[in-house]
């Protein structure tokens, strides 16, 4: 089966950058997202990445896929308060249609 | 744009009682889905809807029923509800039911559902 795995929490200074990482186990995935998850609300999609890609920049984001590891990593440069939130990586498998696996999420927190 | 909305935002029950979680959409998308989220365990899937008219079983669907009542509303139901499922319910939509990069799945809030 598939499983997903985060670390729990990351801490981080404003202004500094963040990385948080993802392992998965299924090789047949097609598709990884990052969610970012503010309190007291639903999931936001920030970016994704195709499984034969190994890198995406999207502004202050940054998504590196090593495909050989099954390890995923979402870099967010120059950290503001703002991005406080529960970070969720999820896969998508092409025989599975429309599942998505989920991670447990990582808590990052932005200190002033 | 409302996007994905769900009702209600909270709830609590007594445990054997019976609710309905409410969810709606705008985006005219085919495919929708209910997920339950527990601390440290992201998000898990209980049942979705590749298209109107049809209902499929996801990772967790005993204890819960559903009901696609037309392409925009989808309902999740605890016939009788148990301690076990206090949890929050988030629907999503998604325009295709393959999940692919383009099309991604929208969230609603959630429903903070506790059960006594």
């Amino acid at each position: 089966g598939e499983d997903v795995e985060q670390s729990l929490f990351l801490s981080v200074r404003e202004g500094d950058s963040s990385v948080i990482n993802c392992t998965y186990t299924d090789s047949s995935s097609t598709y990884l997202y990052w969610y970012k998850q503010e309190p007291g609300a639903g999931l936001q999609l920030l970016t994704y990445i195709f499984s034969n890609m190994d890198m995406k920049q999207d502004q202050r984001l940054t998504v590196l896929l090593n495909k050989k590891d099954k390890h995923l990593s979402l870099r967010i440069a120059d950290t503001q308060t703002g991005d406080s939130a529960i970070y969720f990586c999820a896969e998508s498998m092409n025989n599975a249609g429309n599942m998505l696996t989920f991670g447990g999420g990582t808590r990052l927190m932005v200190k002033p | 744009n409302a996007g994905v909305t769900q009702t209600p935002k909270f709830q609590v029950l007594k445990t054997g009682q019976s609710m309905t979680l409410q969810c709606a959409q705008d985006m005219n998308h085919n495919s929708m889905y209910w997920y339950r989220q527990d601390p440290g365990m992201g998000l898990r899937l209980i049942y979705y809807s590749a298209s109107e008219g049809t209902t499929d079983k996801g990772e967790v669907p005993n204890g819960y029923n559903v009901s696609r009542l037309n392409k925009r509303e989808f309902s999740l139901r605890l016939e009788s509800a148990a301690p076990s499922q206090t949890s929050v319910y988030f629907c999503a939509s998604s325009s295709e039911p393959r999940t692919v990069g383009n099309q991604p799945q929208h969230f609603g809030d959630g429903t903070r559902l506790s059960i006594l």
